[in-house]
């Protein structure tokens, strides 16, 4: 099944402590992405990346970082994290338009929750 | 930089009717994708449809059109037929062909089906 997996669904932490959200796709698409939901700011999007070891920053990066070194996977990094992280956190992916017969649009995971306390 | 606007936060509708959601964007590009997505209670974000700048037809998938009007830069959803499963939050999303993989979302509209 074509699928974007980020895992873990939920996590509590404690301000400071180093973590880790995992993201893989496995429909060799070019494109992945990162985004945070918050109540009434609809989604923004945090890094994105074209291609492995291409990456951008999207509206919100501050206090995150990322990698893409295989094209599958796409790991969120808050090497410091405090409170205002607290968040719905999407992972997603899209083939690009160089890639031939590409739907163009991001396939979402299914979401990490995250409180920082 | 892109902004997209919805300008209803939040909307009603009788099962079984037709309701239409509005979003409008800003943009110097001119090759572009518009997206509608749907967020049911379950947070699981979903790809509702899509629209290339570039066509002038608008999407349709099912119960669900696009109408399209590149020079006012608006881009609405209408739902014919409305069931409950429709009640969601829905988003309108702009990605530009040039720069792919940046994304711009609105802040959503969450629609209600009322039996």
């Amino acid at each position: 099944e074509a699928q974007v997996t980020q895992n873990p669904r939920y996590l509590i932490t404690v301000t400071g402590k180093k973590l880790t959200v995992t993201c893989s796709q496995n429909m060799n698409h070019e494109y992945m992405s990162w985004y945070r939901q918050d109540p009434g700011l609809g989604l923004r999007q945090i890094y994105y990346s074209m291609n492995v070891e291409v990456t951008d920053k999207g509206d919100v990066p501050e206090g995150y970082k990322v990698s893409r070194k295989e094209k599958r996977n796409f790991p969120l990094i808050l090497e410091s994290p405090s409170p205002n992280q607290t968040s719905l956190y999407f992972c997603a992916s899209s083939c690009g338009p160089g890639q031939g017969n590409c739907n163009y649009g991001y396939t979402f995971g299914s979401g990490t929750r995250l409180t920082v306390v | 930089a892109q902004t997209v606007t919805q300008s209803q936060p939040e909307m009603s509708v009788q099962e079984a009717e037709t309701v239409t959601l509005s979003c409008t964007y800003d943009t110097s590009e001119n090759n572009y994708y518009l997206f509608w997505y749907k967020q049911p209670p379950s947070r699981q974000m979903i790809l509702v449809i899509r629209q290339e700048a570039y066509k002038q037809q608008n999407a349709t998938e099912n119960r669900f059109s696009v109408n399209f009007q590149k020079a006012a830069k608006s881009f609405s959803l209408k739902i014919s037929d409305s069931q409950l499963g429709d009640t969601a939050m829905y988003f309108c999303a702009f990605m530009a062909y040039d720069n792919a993989g940046k994304s711009t979302f609105g802040d959503g509209t969450t629609l209600t089906v009322k039996p």
